[in-house]
């Protein structure tokens, strides 16, 4: 089983400051198959990025995914305040998936 | 526009089995483009897969759940299910349908949700 782990747990920024969001896996991630989401309270889950750095239909250009093997990142280059939310990074490289456990940004 | 919606009891007994139906709706969950996948939170947690369908009849299934859990599908209707027997209170949770695209042979992204319903276990 791989094993994401996001970083920092919570990330506290004004709107307009950069967001960046880390997400370590245990072993390389096959064809660097990691998504992001974005989840606010109450509501489901939505896909960001897929594919480590493709944007899904619909999303800002202002939310950007890196990254390759066992290192990714997810960044929010100015954020807006619907942006204030959690954020979790999923495996689909293996049949066993996974997710991370979230990164709350939060207004400061 | 695909909309996928969950429906069953919102309150479970320990022992018993969780069962709950999701309704695609805007699109044919007869596809070899997607698969139908499950997915739950624990209340305050982080999201958990438990396993995905292929309108087929092919199966994944989370090992932690395996022995546990069924999914299948009703073409006819354009639905999907879970049931999970032999419950306990760790089985409370927000449960999810959702849509996985497929790329290649494989399970990829999930790019629909369903708005979650809250099962909860308890006497």
């Amino acid at each position: 089983e791989i094993v994401l782990t996001q970083s920092p747990g919570t990330l506290s920024l004004s709107p307009g400051e950069r967001a960046t969001l880390s997400c370590r896996a245990s072993q390389s991630v096959s064809r660097s198959f990691l998504a992001w989401y974005q989840q606010k309270p109450g509501q489901a889950p939505r896909l960001l990025i897929y594919g480590a750095s493709s944007r899904a239909a619909g999303i800002p250009d202002r939310f950007s995914g890196s990254g390759s093997g066992t290192d990714f990142t997810l960044t929010i280059s100015r954020l807006e305040p619907e942006d204030f939310a959690v954020y979790y990074c999923h495996q689909y490289g293996t049949s066993l998936w996974t997710f991370g456990q979230g990164t709350k940004v939060e207004i400061k | 526009q695909v909309q996928l919606q969950e429906s069953g009891p919102g309150l479970v007994k320990p022992s018993q089995t969780l069962s709950l139906t999701c309704t695609v709706s805007g699109a044919s969950i007869s596809t070899d483009a997607h698969y139908w996948n499950w997915i739950r939170q624990h209340p305050g947690k982080g999201l958990e897969w438990l396993g995905h369908i292929h309108y087929g009849g092919s199966t994944f299934y989370n090992p932690s759940l395996k022995s546990r859990v069924t999914m299948s599908v009703d073409k006819s209707k354009n639905q999907f299910s879970l049931r999970l027997n032999s419950v306990t209170v760790a089985d409370t949770a927000v449960y999810y349908c959702t849509r996985v695209v497929i790329l290649g042979a494989a399970a990829g992204p999930i790019d629909h949700w369903g708005q979650g319903t809250l099962v909860s276990v308890s006497s």
